[in-house]
């Protein structure tokens, strides 16, 4: 079955930096554009980046934009988010998912990154 | 951007209950607009798409409604497992992909 799951997240400080990684299966990945969706505790959702299926195109919320990088390595069936720059607002439950019609679906089950001194 | 406001953000209901969610678009989405239902520590997972189309696998106690700017999440007969939050999403205009804040239903 379609499975992502996260890994990679973390305590970090100020300024630092994380990159996350999510790890596709039980479908052709390379087929598929992916997101980043982000959640601070307690908070709602927000959405992160996209990537399209194969790269060509990406798309940042101003939030993250200059300071993340979404990528993805089609060979690994893996996507990516390079996390520069940190803040303690960037602390969050980090999910990918996937670009399904009409939805994001599945997702993953998250990864906590932590930006503490 | 596409703003999505929730209402109401909290609600506090019986099993049995029929329950009405609104989500209203800040401009025309269409029928662009999912559903997500997100339980303690766990990821969302779609139950609407489409505004009105239920995912696979998801009860028919749950529909959708609605197009242009207003649309409805309503839970036919509330099951103990149906206490959630709930989110809604435009995939109409993006980037960005908005969602609505959140509706958090609770056992009365």
């Amino acid at each position: 079955q379609v499975q992502l799951v996260e890994s990679g997240g973390g305590v970090v400080q100020p300024g630092g930096s994380l990159r996350l990684s999510c790890a596709a299966s039980g479908f052709t990945f390379s087929s598929y554009g992916m997101h980043w969706v982000r959640q601070a505790p307690g908070k709602g959702l927000e959405w992160v980046a996209f990537i399209r299926y194969d790269g060509s195109n990406k798309y940042y919320a101003d939030s993250v934009k200059g300071r993340f990088t979404i990528s993805r390595d089609n060979s690994k069936n893996t996507l990516y988010l390079q996390m520069n720059s940190l803040r303690a607002e960037d602390t969050a439950v980090y999910y990918c998912a996937l670009n399904y019609i009409g939805g994001f679906d599945p997702w993953g089950q998250g990864t906590l990154v932590t930006v503490s001194s | 951007d596409i703003q999505l406001t929730q209402s109401p953000s909290f609600l506090s209901a019986s099993v049995g209950d029929r329950v009405t969610i609104t989500c209203r678009a800040s401009q025309g989405i269409s029928s662009y607009l999912a559903w997500y239902q997100q339980k303690p520590g766990k990821a969302p997972k779609l139950l609407i798409y489409a505004a009105s189309t239920l995912q696979s696998g998801v009860p028919s106690r749950f529909s959708g409604s609605g197009s242009g700017t207003e649309f409805t999440l309503t839970i036919s007969s509330l099951q103990p497992e149906d206490f959630a939050t709930y989110y809604c999403q435009q995939l109409n205009s993006y980037p960005p992909w908005t969602f609505g804040q959140g509706t958090k239903v609770e056992i009365k």
